[in-house]
């Protein structure tokens, strides 16, 4: 059975950082494109970030040079590490696996919320 | 900078059928852009309906279809359900490893 857990998330100030965690199980991210989309309080999804299976990522313009998304293969976990946080990166952030590019699984989510 | 659209709030009757439609503001929305869909409540991680256009994923009923209607993707469900009411969005793939969200469709069933 496919799963994703994710962790890491919580309360960080303006202009700090954070790494969520992304624990795949039932399946290879070595073989899977992986994703990481968000969604602020009361609004739609936003795609975020993507590693595809050979470690080439992208982004959205909004988290460009700011935001890495990351693997460890060994460890089967994906990462998105966000620095120079700004209140409106406050939002659920879910991992997702792949499927002939559109989000076939989804973890339940972390909350990131960005206050002084 | 094209945006993906998608409906106003809709409404549907308990076993009516209903077709949510994803488009572009610029160009025509086709089988390359891989479109998908997926189902939100309030609170929840979003659920997986459809992928690559018309694949349904695991466990989703057949009352769910998607499809290529003239210039956008399509969702259609026949024989809606009370717990159908929720947000219904799609994702298109733009191209050199980007996607884009719609904004979404809030379906009612009453």
């Amino acid at each position: 059975e496919v799963q994703l857990v994710q962790s890491g998330g919580g309360l960080v100030l303006p202009g700090g950082s954070l790494r969520l965690s992304c624990r795949a199980s039932g399946f290879s991210i070595s073989s899977s494109y992986m994703h990481w989309v968000r969604q602020a309080p009361g609004k739609g999804l936003v795609w975020v970030s993507h590693v595809n299976f050979d470690g080439r990522t992208t982004y959205a313009d909004a988290v460009k040079g700011r935001f890495t998304i990351s693997r460890d293969i060994a460890k089967n976990m994906v990462y998105l590490q966000m620095n120079s946080l700004r209140a409106e990166d406050t939002a659920v952030y879910y991992c997702g696996r792949d499927v002939d590019w559109g989000l076939a699984s989804w973890g339940l989510g972390s909350l990131v919320t960005v206050s002084s | 900078q094209t945006v993906v659209t998608q409906e106003p709030p809709f409404s549907v009757s308990p076993g009516g059928t209903v077709t949510l439609t994803c488009g572009l503001t610029s160009g025509s929305v086709a089988t390359s852009h891989y479109p998908s869909w997926y189902q939100q409540t309030p609170g929840q991680a979003p659920r997986t309906l459809i992928y690559s256009t018309n694949t349904r994923s695991s466990g989703v009923p057949d009352r769910f279809s998607g499809s290529i209607l003239g210039n956008k993707a399509a969702l259609t469900i026949t024989g809606a359900q009370a717990d159908d009411e929720c947000d219904y969005y799609c994702m298109l793939y733009m191209g050199s490893g980007t996607w884009v969200f719609g904004g979404g469709t809030k379906l009612t069933v009453l």
